[in-house]
Parts: C-alpha cells; sequence; structure tokens
C-alpha cells in the first residue's frame, strides 16, 4: 500500500514570496490533514478535510494560508506571502474512516519550507 | 494554550535502560491518546495508543500508563535500544466527531550504544 505522497520534499523562498505543497493520500482514505511542525515542537493542525468539505480550519491563517482539496482526493496548501515564520515542515496525514475513530493518521515524510 | 504538556523535552538513555515520558493533559473531553515516534526526516508514525477507560496497555517493549483522576499518562519502553533513537509526541484525541489530535512538544529520545 502506498503511503501519503507529499512534494516538494523541500523549498527555500524569499519572504513575501508565495509557496504550494502538493498532498496525495492514501487511497480510499477520506479524511485529509495539513500540521505545521515547527522546529523543536509538536505538529499543530491547519486544516482538516473530510472528503472535499473542511471540518476544522480554525488554526490557519486565513489572511496568508489557503488550502483546498478538489474532488476529495489530492490537496494543495498555499502560503501567500510567505513570512519569516512560516519556515515549518508542513505534514499532510490522511486516515480512513476506521482509523479515524482510532486516532491513526498515516503521515506523509513532510515538506520542509525554509523561508529566508 | 497548550493542552497537552509532554516532559522531558530530551532524555539519554543506555542501551538497556528503560525510557520514561510523560504527558498532562487538561481537556476532560478527550477520549483517545495515542503516542507517535518520529525519526529524522520521516513524518510521525504511530507506536501505541489507550483509551481513557484502561489504565496500562502493553505491545512488545512499549507500555502506555494512564491515570485518569491525575491526567497523567506515560510512555515506558523497556529495554531500550539504538534504533529506539527518535522524536516521541503524545497526542491526544478531542471529544467529537471530527478527532482532531492535539500533540504534545515532544521529546527527544538517545539511546547510547
Amino acid at each position: 500500500e502506498a503511503g501519503v505522497a507529499q512534494s516538494p520534499r523541500y523549498k527555500i523562498i524569499e519572504k513575501r514570496q508565495s509557496v504550494a505543497f502538493w498532498c496525495n493520500p492514501i487511497s480510499g482514505h477520506a479524511t485529509l490533514y495539513w500540521y505545521q511542525q515547527i522546529l523543536g515542537q509538536g505538529p499543530k493542525l491547519l486544516i482538516q478535510f473530510q472528503n472535499n468539505g473542511v471540518v476544522d480550519d480554525s488554526q490557519l491563517p486565513k489572511d496568508r494560508f489557503s488550502a483546498e482539496r478538489l474532488k476529495g482526493v489530492d490537496s494543495t496548501l498555499k502560503i501567500q506571502p510567505a513570512k519569516l515564520e512560516d519556515s515549518a515542515v508542513y505534514l499532510c496525514a490522511s486516515s480512513s474512516p476506521r482509523g479515524g475513530i482510532t486516532g491513526e493518521l498515516f503521515f506523509g515524510e513532510g515538506s520542509r519550507l525554509t523561508v529566508l | 494554550q497548550q493542552q497537552v504538556k509532554q516532559s522531558p523535552q530530551s532524555l539519554i538513555v543506555q542501551k538497556g535502560g528503560i525510557s520514561i515520558i510523560n504527558c498532562a493533559y487538561e481537556n476532560t473531553a478527550f477520549d483517545y491518546f495515542p503516542w507517535y515516534q518520529q525519526f529524522p526526516g520521516k513524518g510521525p508514525a504511530l507506536l501505541i495508543a489507550i483509551r481513557p477507560d484502561v489504565s496500562e496497555k502493553k505491545e512488545g517493549r512499549f507500555t502506555i500508563s494512564f491515570n485518569k483522576s491525575a491526567k497523567l499518562f506515560s510512555l515506558h519502553i523497556m529495554d531500550s535500544q539504538p534504533g529506539d533513537s527518535a522524536t516521541y509526541f503524545c497526542a491526544a484525541r478531542g471529544g467529537g466527531s471530527n478527532y482532531k489530535l492535539t500533540f504534545g512538544k515532544g521529546t527527544l529520545l538517545t539511546v547510547n550504544p
């Protein structure tokens, strides 16, 4: 079974530039999450999708971050304009309906963003 | 607002020793408590998990102890091995339909050979 795919793995941009990250979840997983992991901290949920609908985006900085999950499969997270404090690893995770009940999320390897 | 407090921040253990990581939570609505293991350059992966109606769960060398009244839970790694060297995160799932996980800040475990 293929895992959660993310790209790019690494990205370096100047502040005020824009960046986009892509995620393809495990096949059949209805729930998709984007987490932000700042160095030395635990993952923080940015947005959660159930199929192509948003379940929770309460911690998403909506003035600069946006995310979409068209057709309920893969997803894109965009940051525009980027700030220095956005430097982090952006983790995508997915879970099946049963996985959601058990709490098991399957994470991708992450996209590391450096904002200069 | 940090709803899950994890300690210690880092831990060094000799091979064969016991590693203990502690977490405290505040929200009594949490209904599921997983531990995730993360190796450098990889995403976190589920290690073991417990529900609050159970006081202990053991899987191989890994044991979760849960104290509902004190709102504390801990991970014990018996016979620690160098391959266990990783960052460990406790987490708690909020009650409700969105199964939102709140993570602790993580513990960097180093097991010396």
